[in-house]
């Protein structure tokens, strides 16, 4: 059973506009948030994190929202570079689930120049 | 600092095998997990080793297993390989559990 999906597998976007990545969870108990980026023959590098005390955490480019009620996180890339096409992978944990990380299926973000 | 480093990068194993794989996390790192990633399921968390003790296990089965030294470095075994068992299989270590995770560029097996 998916716990953290991300229903969009791949996503083009003009580079210097916005990319919007999303994910949904189904476990209230999640309360750590973090967003991974996988380059091919790489191994998945870490963004950027959010804890469910906020709603909005901003790193230089990259901007994690997360919205509780909805279960639904998103992140932001502005503007979108070429380099940053990888696959975009949200995972999520909680001390209620033993704080063990649950993956989504990754996004594959192509920024066409 | 040197990053996690995996070996081998490239395997090919027939059903029934057995294979090894080795991990050395980021130096000073002590929690070290291990991954399954398969085409369309993400990453499956299988097993997390801290100071040589397994703590945390995913939910596979027990052809599945590993162990870690006391230099933090950790192994994970598959024992009578399957088909199904083809993957890239990742590493990753912490400081400790329950945060972010740095990754290891895997190791791509593949069971004829």
């Amino acid at each position: 059973d998916q716990q953290v999906k991300q229903n969009s597998p791949s996503l083009s976007v003009q580079e210097g506009r916005i990319s919007i990545l999303n994910c949904d969870y189904t476990n209230s108990m999640f309360d750590y948030f973090l967003w991974y980026k996988k380059y091919p023959a790489e191994g998945p590098t870490f963004l950027i994190s959010i804890s469910s005390i906020k709603d909005k955490n901003e790193d230089g480019r990259f901007t994690v929202f997360l919205n509780k009620s909805a279960k639904h996180l998103s992140l932001h890339i502005v503007p979108s570079q070429p380099g940053d096409s990888a696959v975009y992978f949200c995972a999520a944990s909680g001390s209620g689930t033993g704080n063990q990380f649950y993956f989504g299926t990754g996004t594959s973000l192509t920024v066409i120049p | 600092k040197a990053g996690v480093t995996q070996t081998p990068r490239y395997l090919i194993k027939t059903r029934g095998q057995q294979v090894t794989l080795s991990c050395s996390p980021i130096s000073g790192h002590r929690s070290v997990s291990w991954y399954q990633q398969t085409p369309g399921q993400g990453l499956q968390f299988l097993f997390e080793y801290f100071s040589e003790t397994q703590r945390n296990k995913g939910n596979f089965p027990g052809r599945f297993s590993g162990r870690q030294f006391s230099n933090s470095r950790s192994e994970m075994n598959v024992s009578t390989l399957e088909l199904g068992d083809s993957a890239l299989y990742l590493c990753a270590s912490s400081l400790r559990w329950g945060i972010e995770q740095y990754f290891g560029p895997g190791t791509r097996l593949t069971v004829t």
